[in-house]
């Protein structure tokens, strides 16, 4: 089947760092996504990986491996402002996105 | 580019009474949209998949008769919720993907519907 496992909540303090997880089973793989969700608004884009390793876009870096069936997102010089829900989706067969529960960061000062 | 607009941005109905929504690609073309619906605190939940010119794909669970989805042109898809009641009172999200290019799956999300029905 297809799945994707993402911890469903996670504190941190502003200015540290945090890395957010996922795995993923999927038939068919033509890559990973990451948004972020503010409360009350719609996902944004973050990053997009579709060969391995380390995507890094300033504060934020994304991790692909796909002989496991993992990513992380590693966020870095943390932000009240990144207190949000980092929804995990793959792109599996057809383009179609299968998406996780999403994660609620919470950012502590 | 790849702008999706949502319109309206929030509405309140009476219970019994039918909503429109709709959802636009500003500057792409869309064979493919999808609706989604958000309770408070939970997670983005897929309703359907719209294909232009076709019937849309609905998720388990989801009432086709109640949740009218029309896709009939590459940048317009429309969902109506029909006699709305208030368990129905949730964010909905269209998204689009551009397959016009360099397709890998990303989706476009508009900025959402809040329906409230009282």
């Amino acid at each position: 089947g297809q799945n994707i496992d993402q911890p469903t909540e996670m504190t941190a303090t502003e200015g540290a760092i945090v890395q957010i997880n996922c795995t993923y089973q999927t038939s068919g793989f033509n890559g990973l996504f990451w948004y972020q969700q503010h409360a009350g608004e719609a996902p944004t884009f973050l990053s997009y990986n579709v060969l391995d390793g380390l995507e890094e876009k300033g504060r934020f870096s994304s991790f692909l491996s796909r002989s496991k069936g993992y990513s992380y997102l590693l966020l870095k010089e943390l932000q009240m402002k990144d207190s949000a829900s980092y929804l995990c989706a793959a792109s599996g067969s057809n383009y179609q996105l299968i998406w996780g529960a999403g994660t609620k960061l919470i950012i502590k000062p | 580019g790849a702008v999706v607009s949502q319109h309206p941005s929030w509405v309140i109905c009476k219970s019994g009474t039918s909503v429109k929504i709709e959802c636009r690609s500003l500057d792409f073309q869309a064979t493919t949209m999808f609706w989604y619906r958000q309770f408070p605190k939970q997670s983005l939940m897929l309703m359907a998949t719209s294909n232009e010119g076709s019937k849309a794909t609905y998720e388990q669970g989801v009432e086709k008769d109640k949740f009218l989805i029309n896709h009939a042109s590459l940048t317009l898809s429309t969902l109506t919720v029909t006699s709305a009641h208030p368990e129905d009172s949730s964010f909905y999200i269209c998204s689009a993907r551009d397959v016009g290019g360099n397709d890998r799956g990303e989706q476009y999300f508009g900025p959402g519907t809040r329906l409230t029905v009282t």
